[in-house]
């Protein structure tokens, strides 16, 4: 399986700043995505990372609050803007192995906004 | 369309008893299922899948789960519960061509000595 790391793993924000989550893959991989997991609850996917083109974002999530880059097929990144307390969560992203029909997560980034 | 249902949102168990975690899945195509574990402050990591083919699936640490299309169940079990099975555990569906995942809503899973 493929090793995903994230950077930060996790950080203490301020109302109304940015923060961009960095998601590195050690092998290329065709699809990339971001989840959101609130406080005590479930998985809820944001957006598939696509390569050269724009993010394909889930019904509730738009591109101005979570812009989404990914360059080349090893790195995505996730910006969360403009915070309230209500993005406080984690954010973790995953890669999916095409040959196993598998997908493997992140450690997780761990943002509370104050 | 496709969802989970996870029944229980805590299951206790005393160590060395029987974990049995119950999923059922909705999925208008042939589903694709998955269970991951969390543990505490951790990312999730894969349990098992099942895709195609065998229908009783063999994971790590000990744990199987069985695909029951006509139940429409995904259920996770292992026969002798060990402390550091304490986690929260999520099942996934994912469907056809379409590689999303669809969590449910999990299950913390508590060993007692």
């Amino acid at each position: 399986s493929a090793v995903i790391s994230q950077k930060p793993s996790r950080d203490i924000c301020q109302r109304g700043t940015s923060l961009t989550i960095q998601c590195q893959v050690d092998s290329q991989v065709t699809m990339m995505f971001w989840y959101r997991q609130q406080p005590g609850q479930s998985l809820t996917l944001i957006a598939t990372a696509n390569q050269g083109s724009e993010a394909t974002y889930e019904s509730g999530f738009v591109i101005d609050k979570f812009p989404i880059s990914r360059p080349n097929l090893t790195f995505s990144t996730l910006t969360v803007s403009n915070m309230s307390p209500e993005d406080s969560s984690i954010y973790l992203c995953s890669d999916r192995q095409q040959a196993y029909n598998e997908q493997f997560f992140g450690p997780g980034t761990r943002l509370t906004v104050l | 369309a496709q969802s989970v249902t996870q029944l229980g949102s805590h299951v206790s168990v005393s160590e060395g008893a029987l974990v049995l975690l119950r999923c059922n899945y909705s999925s208008s195509v042939p589903p694709y299922l998955f269970w991951y574990v969390q543990y505490p402050n951790q990312g999730l990591q894969l349990l098992l899948k099942y895709t195609t083919g065998a229908t009783l699936v063999k994971g790590i640490n000990g744990f199987e789960a069985e695909f029951k299309k006509s139940e429409t169940s995904f259920h996770l079990t292992k026969p002798s519960a060990h402390m550091s099975d304490a986690a929260e555990y999520f099942c996934a569906v994912s469907g056809g061509s379409n590689y999303k995942l669809t969590f449910g809503k999990g299950t913390l899973l508590t060993v007692n000595p």
